[in-house]
């Protein structure tokens, strides 16, 4: 089974503060990158799915960068507020096109107002 | 409004017995799956299913069991053969099995073996 990683574990930063994680995921046979945002009770809800090499997306304060020839992904947040903590997964779909998605162990952004 | 619920949200089990977790989606969508989450860890795939009576056995298929008769429903049986049921299970579904189809989940079940 292939490993996607994500970094840091935790990050604690004060409001309006701009932040960033990483994903790591295997290079070879890439198909789709998925990003997902977990709040405290409630389920988790996707936010970014990529698939071409140097795509940005981005969705109010918060976008994602792919690179898929080294095999990382880039989630910013700018400006966090209180309402952005939360846990961010990444997700890879191993065995390509219909591949079932492996999850990293998330990073817990928590935003002190 | 359209969504996956999942019930019971608590659930607690004596060792020994079986226990149905129920996962309903009103999304029409072809695909769905059970993942375990433990502290510490990624989210783990236990079971999918890509069609009605068909579905396959994930990562860590051991001690559970599914059925899929019907599109909106796939309940997960954690049997007594499962070793460490205490977990939180997330049920999802997608619009197909493609891997860049977005998962859309469930508030999640949480089982307690006492």
């Amino acid at each position: 089974i292939l490993n996607v990683e994500q970094s840091p574990q935790s990050l604690h930063v004060q409001e309006g503060d701009s932040t960033n994680f990483t994903c790591s995921f295997p290079s070879s046979n890439f198909y789709a990158l998925h990003w997902y945002r977990w709040e405290t009770a409630k389920s988790p809800e996707a936010l970014f799915v990529m698939t071409l090499n140097g795509d940005e997306k981005k969705k109010g304060r918060i976008s994602a960068t792919l690179n898929t020839k080294e095999g990382y992904s880039y989630l910013y947040i700018k400006g966090s507020q209180p309402e952005d903590s939360a846990t961010y997964l990444c997700a890879f779909p191993y065995g390509g096109s219909q591949g079932n998605l492996i999850f990293g162990k998330g990073t817990k952004l928590s935003v002190k107002p | 409004d359209g969504g996956i619920t999942q019930s019971p949200k608590y659930l607690f089990r004596k060792e020994g017995q079986n226990v149905t977790l129920s996962c309903e989606q009103n999304l029409n969508h072809d695909a769905m799956y059970w993942y375990r989450q433990d502290p510490g860890q990624g989210l783990r795939l236990i079971y999918y299913s890509q069609i009605v009576n068909d579905f396959q056995k994930g990562d860590i298929a051991e001690g559970y069991s599914v059925s899929r008769e019907k599109k909106e429903s796939f309940p997960l049986t954690v049997t007594s053969a499962q070793k460490n049921p205490t977990a939180f299970y997330l049920c999802a579904s997608s619009m197909s099995g493609s891997g860049a189809n977005v998962l859309t989940f469930g508030a999640g079940s949480r089982l307690t073996v006492l």
